[in-house]
């Protein structure tokens, strides 16, 4: 079945660093990609997504593009902020159907002043 | 604006007690899930529902059973709880399918469980 490997973390940066968290997946046919948000004591959220090969999503300052040449779905930002500081989530659709998303373990994101 | 609403936010049990998660969206969507999140394990699928009457197995379904009586409430309940299911367990709820529709999923804050 689909599956999805991120870069395990944390990942500790300093206020303005550049981000990247990668993502990379295994998959029959041409899953939807995302990426997930959650902020400690909350449920996730989307933060961003693309559906076929070369979309770019973006929002917030993050951008990730879909690429099927390397099945990869890395996630970046130029200048990262305190407020970024998260735990961020790869995802795709289960299968054909698509009925489900698996989610990645999951990066952890600390930004520090 | 409520969303994705869960009841309730956290709870203890012993061994072998039985409770059933209560999961609730007033967005008309027709997909629902139930999902767990430990340490190091991201988020697993247990069960989900494509609409009113209808539920399936996810990834870790073994010792939860679901029902979906209407389309607005998901229940997920434990018959015989276990200290292997002490979670955070997050229910979710999408328009249409997220792969074929692209319809993101829209999370509650989730219910932190532990048992003992």
């Amino acid at each position: 079945g689909n599956s999805v490997t991120q870069m395990e973390g944390p990942v500790t940066l300093s206020e303005e660093a550049f981000l990247t968290i990668n993502c990379t997946y295994t998959a029959t046919g041409y899953p939807s990609l995302f990426w997930y948000v959650q902020y400690p004591g909350e449920g996730l959220q989307l933060l961003l997504k693309a559906t076929k090969a070369d979309d770019k999503g973006s929002n917030k300052g993050f951008e990730a593009t879909y690429r099927k040449e390397t099945t990869s779905f890395h996630l970046e930002k130029g200048s990262v902020q305190v407020s970024d500081s998260a735990v961020y989530f790869c995802a795709l659709s289960d299968n054909q159907a698509g009925t489900a998303l698996i989610f990645g373990k999951g990066t952890t994101l600390s930004v520090s002043s | 604006n409520a969303g994705v609403t869960q009841t309730p936010k956290f709870r203890v049990l012993k061994t072998g007690q039985s409770m059933t998660l209560l999961c609730a969206q007033d967005m008309n969507h027709e997909y629902m899930y139930w999902y767990r999140q430990d340490p190091g394990m991201g988020l697993r699928l247990i069960h989900y529902s494509v609409g009113e009457g209808t539920t399936a197995k996810g990834e870790v379904p073994d010792g939860y059973n679901v029902s979906r009586l209407k389309k607005q409430n998901f229940l997920l309940g434990l018959e015989s709880a276990a200290p292997s299911q002490t979670s955070v367990y997050f229910c979710a709820s999408s328009y249409g399918s997220p792969g074929r529709n692209n319809s993101p999923l829209h999370f509650g804050n989730g219910t932190r469980l532990t048992v003992t």
